[in-house]
């Protein structure tokens, strides 16, 4: 167990809809971090937030927006969710965001019908 | 940019016996940090052994060892004493500013 918690474990959605995925950190990291995990694309990072605050922004559309709260937990919003949005989504978390490990969530399975 | 490159999409190797992954990248960079994740058919991504950089001195992690040749942007990981456990996707990743994975290893272990 990682200590990053991930809900739901699993989503099933219609085209054009809208989900929030959660993330609740290890005890003690400040950074967290949202990763796309697709057959055709590979592991994508797309946002990292620091004790409250955007750090770094990958490949992320616009149609996706993230945010982390005071509690130090976060969420990814995804919204007019196309078929090809249908992926793995991952949190991670480490303690300052900068070079140490990151620990993985057990992720969201994301299917969009 | 940085890019990590695996060359073998799939490997396979006998139970007890000692298989090497590749990992490439490509880096400007002095200061960074090399990963190599396992995720298993759980689908979790579990760290397996870290390698920092400015240290000359190749990471172990009891069967798993790797490789580092700085110079060559080079990063193999040794699974020595294979499990069957150990039969999983490899992701080796880079870190600077932020963490980059390479496409991924499928290991089969073969009893």
């Amino acid at each position: 167990d990682s200590g990053v918690t991930q809900t739901p474990k699993h989503l099933i959605t219609a085209t054009g809809q809208r989900v929030t995925l959660r993330c609740s950190p290890r005890s003690g990291d400040l950074s967290v971090y949202w990763y796309q995990q697709s057959l055709d694309q590979g592991l994508q990072f797309l946002i990292q937030y620091y004790n409250g605050e955007e750090r770094a922004k990958g490949n992320i559309l616009e149609r996706f927006s993230a945010q982390q709260f005071p509690d130090l937990h976060s969420e990814l919003n995804l919204s007019s969710l196309e078929l090809g949005d249908s992926a793995l989504y991952f949190c991670a978390s480490s303690v300052t965001g900068t070079n140490e490990k990151l620990f993985f969530g057990s992720g969201t399975q994301l299917s969009v019908l | 940019a940085q890019t990590v490159t695996q060359s073998q999409p799939e490997m396979s190797v006998q139970e007890a016996e000692t298989v090497t992954l590749s990992c490439t990248y490509d880096t400007s960079e002095s200061d960074y940090y090399l990963f190599w994740y396992k995720q298993p058919p759980s689908r979790q991504m579990i760290l397996v052994i870290r390698q920092e950089a400015y240290k000359q001195q190749n990471a172990t992690e009891n069967r798993f060892s790797v490789n580092f040749q700085k110079a060559a942007k080079s990063f193999s990981l040794k699974i020595s004493d294979s499990q069957l456990g150990d039969a999983a996707m490899y992701f080796c990743a880079y870190r600077s500013a932020r963490l980059r994975f390479g496409a991924g290893t499928r290991l089969t272990v073969k009893p």
